[in-house]
């Protein structure tokens, strides 16, 4: 079955480093990706939608600067948290639906990142 | 815009009752809507998909309704395990959209 791959699966970065965070679809090709950011007890939250060979659309609050995206090929998309400060930690999770089917989407293992 | 609320926030239960988790949502307009699953720290498991046209999905011990006219989906889990311990989260996508929009979840814990 299709499968997405989330890489890194756990950082732990000092404040002011850049963090690069990869998502690829393994065996189909995912023209949109989205990411999704969940703090502690709360639900997760859509931050962007990542479109191969275009832009990234952000979701309202979510600072484009520094959350860097891109989908530079059909089965990669890649988050950059910039000069990550400790409010930046978080569970972050990408996910891609099939082409032709948004009802399907699957997901990434998720990366745990902790600022310091 | 959307938004899922699921209650209870948390819920701890004997093992081998039953129990029932809900998840509302405030647009009916939506193509369809799923539970996941959620161990600590890690990703997500999708449980069951119900297509907006559908008022039911079963997998095993598990049975997921759909009440799109009144915004209402229950999960409900037949002689809970402790490995069903977890965040439950429901999801739907709504018409026009692409993305998920998540409950804030149901933290499970089934005692042995």
């Amino acid at each position: 079955g299709a499968v997405v791959s989330q890489h890194p699966s756990r950082v732990i970065c000092k404040s002011g480093t850049s963090v690069k965070i990869e998502c690829r679809s393994l065996d189909f090709q995912a023209t949109t990706m989205f990411w999704y950011r969940q703090f502690p007890k709360q639900s997760l939250m859509l931050m962007a939608t990542s479109n191969e060979g275009s832009k990234a659309t952000y979701e309202q609050g979510v600072e484009k600067d520094k959350f860097l995206i891109n989908h530079a090929s059909l089965t990669l998309s890649t988050l950059t948290v910039t000069s990550a400060h400790p409010e930046d930690s978080s569970f972050y999770i990408c996910s891609a639906p099939l082409p032709g089917a948004k009802n399907i989407q699957y997901f990434g293992a998720g990366t745990r990142l902790s600022v310091l | 815009k959307q938004e899922v609320t699921q209650i209870p926030a948390a819920l701890s239960v004997p093992e081998g009752e039953n129990l029932v988790l809900n998840c509302s949502f405030t647009d009916s307009a939506i193509y369809n809507l799923q539970w996941f699953r959620q161990d600590p720290g890690k990703g997500l498991t999708s449980l069951l998909l119900i297509q907006s046209s559908q008022r039911e999905q079963t997998s095993g011990r598990l049975n997921a309704s759909l009440d799109k006219s009144s915004g209402r989906s229950t999960l409900y889990i037949a002689a809970s395990q402790p490995g069903d311990s977890a965040t439950y989260l429901c999801a739907v996508i709504t018409s026009g959209a692409n993305n998920l929009f998540f409950g804030t979840g149901t933290r499970l814990t089934v005692i042995p």
